[in-house]
């Protein structure tokens, strides 16, 4: 499986502040996602970041406040914009694996908005 | 109906004991199924993947899939205190690979 590369590992941030995660993969990978787990959850599916398009956000989660970047094969950001304490939450990049089927994560960010 | 959805916890079996951990899934689900093991404050890890109907073994671990009943397993033999986690059963959604939908886990504690 490939090798995930998260950064920040953890930030303390203050409310109205953006906070810009990177993502980086060992391989090149068509598809990325952005999940997000919040305290005592379970993973929810952000966004499914494209390269070279515009990323897929799903239900509940809009690009105004979670703008994602994918300017390669390898990398990938994602923005928490104007954050307020319920962002705080683990944001977690991930990579199908080599069946296109599972999916290998990050180690992840956790994210504390006071 | 969630689309995935696991048996409530926290579970706790004795030291030794088998632990089962059960999720039913919803016709969105693809046919793909996944089990990850989280430890606090760690990213999840693949353990088991399962595809076709019936067991798939991996040492201590036995995965079960029924299509029928839409349900998948995961059974834990032999349990020890390591394996003391939250576990989450995730489905891939129809024709989109490595895309997932996570169940709300379930917490494993085994006792010494």
């Amino acid at each position: 499986s490939a090798v995930i590369s998260q950064k920040p590992s953890r930030d303390i941030c203050q409310r109205g502040t953006s906070l810009t995660i990177q993502c980086q993969v060992d391989s090149q990978v068509t598809m990325m996602f952005w999940y997000r787990q919040q305290p005592g959850q379970s993973l929810t599916l952000i966004a499914t970041a494209n390269q070279g398009s515009e990323a897929t956000y799903e239900s509940g989660f809009v690009i105004d406040k979670f703008p994602i970047s994918r300017p390669n094969l390898t990398f990938s950001t994602l923005t928490v914009s104007n954050m307020s304490p319920e962002d705080s939450s683990i944001y977690l990049c991930s990579v199908p694996g080599d069946l296109n089927t599972e999916a290998f994560f990050g180690q992840g960010t956790r994210l504390t908005v006071v | 109906q969630k689309e995935v959805e696991q048996n409530s916890g926290p579970l706790s079996v004795p030291e030794g004991a088998i632990a089962s951990l059960n999720c039913t899934y919803s016709d969105r689900v693809s046919q793909s199924f996944f089990w990850y093991r989280q430890y606090s404050g760690k990213s999840p890890e693949l353990i088991m993947s399962i595809y076709s109907n019936g067991d798939k073994e991996d040492g201590r671990f036995t995965a079960q899939l029924n299509k029928a009943s839409q349900y998948v397993s995961l059974l834990i033999r032999d349990s020890q205190p390591s394996d003391s986690a939250t576990y989450l059963c995730a489905g891939s959604i129809h024709n989109q690979g490595g895309k997932l939908i996570f169940g709300q886990g379930t917490e494993l504690s085994v006792k010494p």
